[in-house]
C-alpha cells in the first residue's frame, strides 16, 4: 500500500499569498497518477487537479499540480478568500487507492 | 451533466447490515468505473472500494474486505454498497464517484454522500 504524507498538516496564509502544498508517497505513483482536493465543510470533495497536473472542469489557473515518482505539489499562486479548505492529495495508480491525510490551509 | 446521487444512509446497530445505492444519471454509465469513499466524522478521506465498467471485477480497502460488497446494475444506473457486520469505525459519510474516462478516478465525478451511524 503507498501511504501519501502531506505536509504541513496546517498552513497558515493571508489572502494574495502564494501557497506550496506537498505530498510525499512511501513508493513511486504509477503513472503520476496523481490528484488533488479540496473540501470545505459540510460539502464533498471538489476535485482540482487530477494527473498530476491537469486542472479539473472550471478549476482557475492559480492552482497548479507538478512532481514525480514520489514528490507531489499543489501550488495556489495567489489565494483568494475561497481557497482557504482543506485540500488532500489521492494516488489512483495502484490499488488500494490512497489519500493523504489533509492540510488544512486556513486565513492568518 | 453528471449526477450522482447516494441513498440508503442511516442509524444502524452494530453487526447488522445496511445497503447503500448511488444512482447516476447525465452519462453512459455502463462505460465507466466507479468507487465508493468514505469519510469518518472529522477524518480524512479513505477508499473503500472499486467495482469495473463492466461489474466484471472489484477491489476493496482491507478494512472493510469481506464485510462489504460492491455491485451495479447498468440497466438501471445503479451502483450499490452492501455492508454487512458493520462497526461502530464504519461510521462515515459514503460517497459514490465515478472514474473519468481514461483511469481510476482521474478526472472524476461525486455525489454528495450519504452518513452512516453504527450505534454500539
Amino acid at each position: 500500500e503507498i501511504v501519501l504524507t502531506q505536509s504541513p498538516g496546517t498552513l497558515s496564509l493571508s489572502p494574495g499569498e502564494r501557497a506550496t502544498l506537498s505530498c510525499r508517497a512511501s513508493q513511486s505513483v504509477n503513472y503520476n497518477y496523481l490528484a488533488w482536493y479540496q473540501q470545505k465543510p459540510g460539502q464533498a470533495p471538489r476535485l482540482l487537479i487530477y494527473d498530476l497536473s491537469r486542472r479539473a472542469t472550471g478549476i482557475p489557473d492559480r492552482f497548479g499540480g507538478s512532481g514525480s515518482g514520489t514528490d507531489f505539489t499543489l501550488t495556489i499562486s495567489r489565494l483568494e478568500p475561497e481557497d482557504f479548505a482543506v485540500y488532500y492529495c489521492q494516488q489512483y495508480g495502484s490499488t488500494p487507492i490512497t489519500f493523504g491525510q489533509g492540510t488544512r490551509l486556513e486565513i492568518k | 451533466q453528471v449526477q450522482l446521487v447516494e441513498s440508503g444512509g442511516g442509524v444502524v446497530q452494530a453487526e447488522r447490515s445496511l445497503r447503500l445505492s448511488c444512482a447516476a444519471s447525465g452519462f453512459t454509465f455502463s462505460y465507466y468505473g466507479l468507487h465508493w469513499v468514505r469519510q469518518a466524522p472529522g477524518k480524512g478521506l479513505e477508499w473503500v472500494a472499486l467495482i469495473s465498467s463492466d461489474g466484471g471485477s472489484a477491489d476493496y480497502a482491507h478494512s472493510v474486505k469481506g464485510r462489504f460488497t460492491i455491485s451495479r446494475d447498468n440497466s438501471k444506473n445503479m451502483l450499490y454498497l452492501q455492508m454487512n457486520s458493520l462497526r461502530p469505525d464504519d461510521t462515515a459519510v459514503y460517497y459514490c464517484a465515478r472514474d473519468g474516462p481514461v483511469s481510476w478516478f482521474g478526472d472524476s465525478r461525486w455525489g454528495q454522500g450519504t452518513l452512516v451511524t453504527v450505534s454500539s
